[in-house]
């Protein structure tokens, strides 16, 4: 099976910068995953990392090292906006995304 | 495209009756996914169907639940009969790339509450 270890909650600045962390632990991985919910939303699609490294989307970056079975996702500039749960999941093998809990991201003036 | 459509949106059912979720995946993708999210247990996988097919339905907490997906466009979640402690939103996520792929397209969910 798979677990998954995320912050539960994580408060930030208008403009500043933050890092939400996730562990996982899981065989035959394939990549792990990011996602963005708003409260009453639908999880929606924000990266997927399958190598170990840092990838940029615009404000967001989502990072991995496979070796230390770790990723996070960085989000630069933050707006309000931006509050939101975040859910990392696994892909491992040919089976459906598995997510963790999810970090609620609030963003404070 | 529309993307994944749920319905209803919100469902409130007395405990003892018959509830029924439907679904229309993304037009050409072949995975369907149904999830339940509670704050206890966050998002949880249900069951899956590849190319309509149910692939593994062991996230399917009791035989009071069932799914169907008769057609590429269509599929039904079933409890019969509804308890309380069913309350959750109820996703429906597709995907392309089969059981490869590396990104999945929630629907709005249905918010099903059980008096």
């Amino acid at each position: 099976g798979q677990s998954l270890e995320q912050p539960s909650e994580v408060t930030a600045v208008e403009g500043a910068i933050v890092q939400i962390n996730c562990t996982y632990q899981t065989s035959g991985f394939y990549g792990l995953s990011w996602y963005q919910q708003h409260d009453g939303g639908a999880p929606t699609f924000l990266s997927y990392n399958a190598l170990d490294g840092l990838e940029e989307t615009g404000r967001f970056s989502s990072f991995l090292s496979r070796s230390d079975s770790y990723g996070y996702l960085l989000l630069q500039e933050l707006q309000m906006k931006d509050s939101a749960s975040y859910f990392c999941a696994v892909k491992e093998g040919n089976t459906p995304l598995v997510f963790g809990k999810g970090t609620r991201l609030s963003v404070i003036a | 495209d529309a993307g994944v459509i749920q319905s209803p949106r919100h469902e409130v059912t007395e405990m003892g009756q018959e509830v029924t979720l439907r679904c229309k995946p993304i037009s050409g993708h072949n995975s369907l996914f149904w999830y339940r999210q509670t704050m206890m247990r966050g998002l949880e996988l249900l069951i899956y169907f590849n190319n309509n097919v149910p692939i593994d339905d062991s996230g399917m907490p009791e035989d009071r639940f069932s799914a169907k997906m008769p057609n590429a466009s269509f599929s039904t979640l079933k409890i019969q009969p509804s308890e309380p402690r069913d309350s959750a939103v109820y996703f429906c996520a597709s995907s392309s790339g089969g059981v490869g792929y590396t990104e999945a397209f929630f629907g709005q969910g249905t918010r099903l509450t059980v008096v």
